[in-house]
């Protein structure tokens, strides 16, 4: 158990919509970095926010949005979904302090577009 | 921009013996690290072992150690008296370190994995 949870484990929607992830980063930890896992992109960088503020990005649609609340809890909203955005999306957290600025990652959340 | 090559899609290897995983980088920074994370069929990802690139030592974590040429690009992954947990997809990880003021840069440059499956 990295100590970095996601909520929830399996999402099924519909073309059009639009969901939230959530991610809990392990105690003490202020950076969050989320990551979109595909069969045809394999694994990507998205954003990373620390201590509430954005850091870096990658290749987030303009579609996705992220935000980090002052708990330091991250989500991750997806909208007007399409079906090649069915892919399995984690969560990462780090600290500058401890091992610095390696990332464990949560157990993940698998979205289904249908 | 950083890129990072796995060239074996799978390998396989009996249960007790040695199999090493080859990843090759392309980077133009000078300070960085890399990393091994296991994505075994629970799909969760656990960091193997981590190497930062000022060091000359080869990172050890008990039956897992890594090769780092820095000259070369080089990054493999030595995995000894392999058991039957170690089956999983296996990525290579490439990181710039973080600058003086003290965040990360953050985004992890992963390779497309080897799948490694080891036989009883």
């Amino acid at each position: 158990d990295s100590g970095v949870t996601q909520t929830p484990k399996h999402l099924i929607t519909a073309t059009g919509q639009r969901v939230t992830l959530r991610c809990s980063p392990r105690s003490g930890d202020l950076s969050v970095y989320w990551y979109q896992q595909s069969l045809d992109q394999g694994l990507q960088f998205l954003i990373q926010y620390y201590n509430g503020e954005e850091r870096a990005k990658g290749n987030i649609l303009e579609r996705f949005s992220a935000q980090q609340f002052p708990d330091l809890h991250s989500e991750l909203n997806l909208s007007s979904l399409e079906l090649g955005d069915s892919a399995l999306y984690f969560c990462a957290s780090s600290s500058p302090f401890r091992l610095t600025d390696t990332q464990y990652f949560g157990p993940g959340t698998r979205l289904t577009v249908l | 921009a950083q890129t990072v090559t796995q060239s074996q899609p799978e390998m396989s290897v009996q249960e007790a013996e040695t199999v090493t995983l080859s990843c090759t980088y392309d980077t133009s920074e000078n300070n960085y690290y890399l990393f091994w994370y296991k994505q075994p069929p629970s799909r969760q990802m656990i960091l193997v072992i981590r190497q930062e690139a000022y060091k000359q030592q080869n990172a050890t974590e008990n039956r897992f150690s890594v090769n780092f040429q820095k000259a070369a690009k080089s990054f493999s992954l030595k995995i000894s008296d392999s058991q039957l947990g170690d089956t999983a997809m296996y990525f290579c990880a490439f990181m710039k370190q973080r600058n003086a003021g003290g965040t990360s840069y953050g985004k992890l440059t992963f390779g497309q994995g080897t799948i490694l499956t080891v036989h009883p």
